[in-house]
């Protein structure tokens, strides 16, 4: 069994510009979700799918942000014109249907805004 | 609205000592699910154990036990005899069964010393 797959774990990019980010979830896995960390802090939700459909948003979400699972299986994340504080690792993780299946997470990709 | 609190931010200790890493939850639900994950220097979130809110059991998994109190809303992770690669920050999380995200509290950095 691969586990989640993230791509690229590092991006450097300068403010303002646009980044993307790839998730590939287990494969049997139907529901997909997206967090933020901070340095020193926890996780914080972003985003959920269940399939292709996005279920919930956090508010933490701002409109220069966008998800996206076209076809049920990865997904990606956009963040148009980054700013400073975009900077974190930004976690994605998979898990089967069912309130208490475990999620899990992959490696993360580090974004750095220059 | 739920929260999690990881009063200890850094815990240091010397290898074979035995260690437990607090936690202490919120929420109005009276169903949800506690969950422990490490996050070892590499950057994974690696998922521990899943507790349900119903069930009040401890558990124990090899040098791995946890404590669950509904009564004081806490669900404790002991390590026993622990080790250098216990060392790592430790993430203790709910989820609300009318939610999907997980709730992450700071984490507590853990490093034993050999």
């Amino acid at each position: 069994d691969t586990g989640v797959s993230q791509d690229p774990r590092h991006k450097i990019t300068k403010r303002g510009q646009n980044v993307t980010f790839r998730c590939d979830p287990i494969s049997e896995h139907n529901r997909l979700y997206w967090y933020r960390q901070t340095l020193g802090q926890g996780p914080e939700f972003l985003t959920y799918f269940q399939n292709e459909a996005q279920l919930e948003k956090s508010r933490l979400l701002s409109d220069r942000f966008s998800a996206e699972r076209p076809k049920g299986s990865f997904s990606t994340l956009e963040i148009q014109r980054t700013e400073q504080g975009d900077s974190a690792m930004y976690l994605c993780a998979s898990s089967l249907g069912g309130v208490a299946q475990p999620q899990h997470f992959g490696d993360g990709t580090r974004l750095s805004i220059l | 609205a739920q929260k999690v609190t990881q009063a200890q931010t850094e815990i240091s200790v010397v290898e074979k000592e035995d260690v437990t890493l607090d936690c202490v939850y919120e929420t109005r639900d009276t169903t949800y699910y506690l969950f422990w994950y490490k996050q070892p220097p590499s950057g994974e979130l690696v998922f521990l154990i899943r507790r349900n809110s119903f069930d009040e059991q401890n558990e124990i998994s090899g040098r791995y036990s946890w404590n669950f109190q509904k009564s004081t809303s806490s669900f404790n992770f002991t390590i026993t005899a622990s080790q250098v690669v216990d060392s790592a920050v430790y993430f203790c999380a709910l989820k609300e069964t009318s939610g999907s995200r997980l709730t992450f509290g700071e984490g507590t950095q853990l490093t034993v010393n050999p």
